[in-house]
């Protein structure tokens, strides 16, 4: 049974740019998360995807945005990107659709800004 | 607002000795979800536990034990017989009902377990 995939593992960009990072929920889970935790840092909650929509967001600007397609995967984008933007996304899924709360995360994505 | 407080910062202990991580929340929900989590080098959360507001009782998983205290809003993590598996940064993590999904975690304690 295949956990949370993310990719890439780690990603290079200029300030400036745009970037687009991507998950793959574990089987059977229909909600995806989005974090980003920052060097020595907890998780900072970004935004949760259920049923292809946005569902609720954190304290991040609208230069993140995000995707949920119908077979549950999900995109994460962030455009204009600051060097403050460096950090590890990390993406979760879950089975809010049957109540079930816990979160189970992937490898993550670590971006850097230079 | 919802808040978690993880005041240690830094944990050192050699294998086998007990250790207690603390975890202390802030919520005006009524209906809240407690977790731990463990953040080895790879990066990758693993989730460890859930706890519901409603259920005060402790719960104890092999080595490891969780006391949960609604009257000091407290979650403490126990683990017994330190391994050095077991080192890592521990975070434990708050959400609200079903409702809030916004999942607040605490700044995170890294234990280290020396040989």
């Amino acid at each position: 049974d295949a956990g949370v995939t993310q990719s890439p593992t780690h990603l290079i960009k200029t300030r400036g740019q745009q970037v687009t990072l991507r998950c793959s929920p574990k089987s059977g889970h229909d909600t995806v998360s989005w974090y980003q935790q920052a060097l020595g840092q907890g998780p900072q909650f970004i935004f949760q995807y259920y049923e292809e929509e946005e569902r609720q967001r954190g304290n991040f600007p609208d230069r993140f945005s995000g995707h949920q397609y119908p077979n549950y995967s999900s995109e994460l984008n962030v455009n204009a990107l600051l060097l403050g933007d460096s950090a590890l996304y990390l993406c979760a899924s879950s089975s809010e659709g049957q109540g079930s709360y816990e979160q189970y995360f992937g490898p993550g994505t670590r971006l850097t800004v230079t | 607002a919802q808040k978690v407080t993880q005041a240690q910062t830094e944990i050192s202990v050699v294998e086998k000795e007990d250790v207690t991580l603390d975890c202390v929340y802030e919520t005006r929900d009524t209906t809240y979800y407690l977790f731990w989590y463990k953040q080895p080098p790879s990066g990758e959360l693993v989730f460890l536990i859930r706890r519901n507001s409603f259920d005060e009782q402790n719960e104890i998983s092999g080595r490891y034990s969780w006391n949960f205290q609604k009257s000091t809003s407290s979650f403490n993590f126990t683990i017994t017989a330190s391994q050095v598996v077991d080192s890592a940064v521990y975070f434990c993590a708050l959400r609200g009902p079903y409702n809030n999904n916004d999942m607040r975690f605490g700044a995170g304690t890294r234990l280290t377990v020396k040989p």
